[in-house]
């Protein structure tokens, strides 16, 4: 049972570059997320999805895009990477938005130069 | 004011000890509580959860809520190095129930 799973693992950007971040979770959840983690300041929401075709912004949303693909697939974009945005991202899904627990992938860690 | 806080610590104890860790919130009309840890590297996993006023055990650790104070914490009884991580509180905020994190406390466990 993989879980949740993000690719890639890795990856260095340019300044000005695009990317699109891949999430996927075979536990049938309802609600999907995505986070950034810089040190010392914990996890903040960058947008989130309850259910299948419906996103909204969280705490960080400016510079990002997403896509809820389909139930299992959640996707986060970049359009124009800032050096700001070297973080390193998580996506989480859980069964519904309140009261579930959240089940984490294993991060991506991202820089731009 | 952040919506929930932590001490950012780091917070040092020695094996065997009781560590004490504490989050409070800003939302009065957050009703789930979380507490997840995270090794170094590593991605957030969900240790405790709790919904109601009180006390709720599980094994070594012990997760208490005050809504009147609006504040959680976490007693982890007879430390181990290998609790040695950051422990991050969630709690779900807003009229959109965000699952909302503290920035973390760091907690190392001596042997």
């Amino acid at each position: 049972n993989a879980g949740v799973t993000q690719t890639p693992k890795f990856q260095v950007l340019k300044t000005g570059q695009s990317m699109t971040l891949q999430c996927a979770q075979d536990m049938n959840h309802n609600s999907m997320y995505w986070y950034r983690q810089d040190p010392g300041m914990g996890l903040r929401l960058i947008y989130y999805s309850a259910s299948e075709g419906t996103t909204d912004k969280g705490e960080v949303p400016n510079g990002y895009n997403v896509s809820r693909l389909n139930k299992r697939e959640f996707s986060l974009r970049l359009e124009s990477a800032a050096p700001s945005q070297t973080s390193v991202y998580f996506c989480a899904s859980s069964a519904d938005r309140v009261h579930t627990e959240a089940f984490f992938g294993q991060g991506t860690r991202l820089t731009v130069v | 004011q952040k919506e929930v806080e932590q001490n950012s610590g780091p917070l040092s104890v020695p094996e065997g000890a009781i560590a004490s860790l504490n989050c409070t919130y800003s939302d009065r009309v957050s009703q789930s509580f979380f507490w997840y840890r995270q090794y170094s590297g590593k991605s957030p996993e969900l240790i405790m959860s709790i919904y109601s006023n009180g006390d709720k055990e599980d094994g070594r650790f012990t997760a208490q809520l005050n809504k009147a104070s609006q504040y959680v914490s976490l007693l982890i009884r007879d430390s181990q190095p290998s609790d040695s991580a950051t422990y991050l509180c969630a709690a779900e905020v807003g009229s959109a129930r965000q699952l909302t994190f503290g920035s973390g406390t760091q907690l190392t466990v001596l042997p």
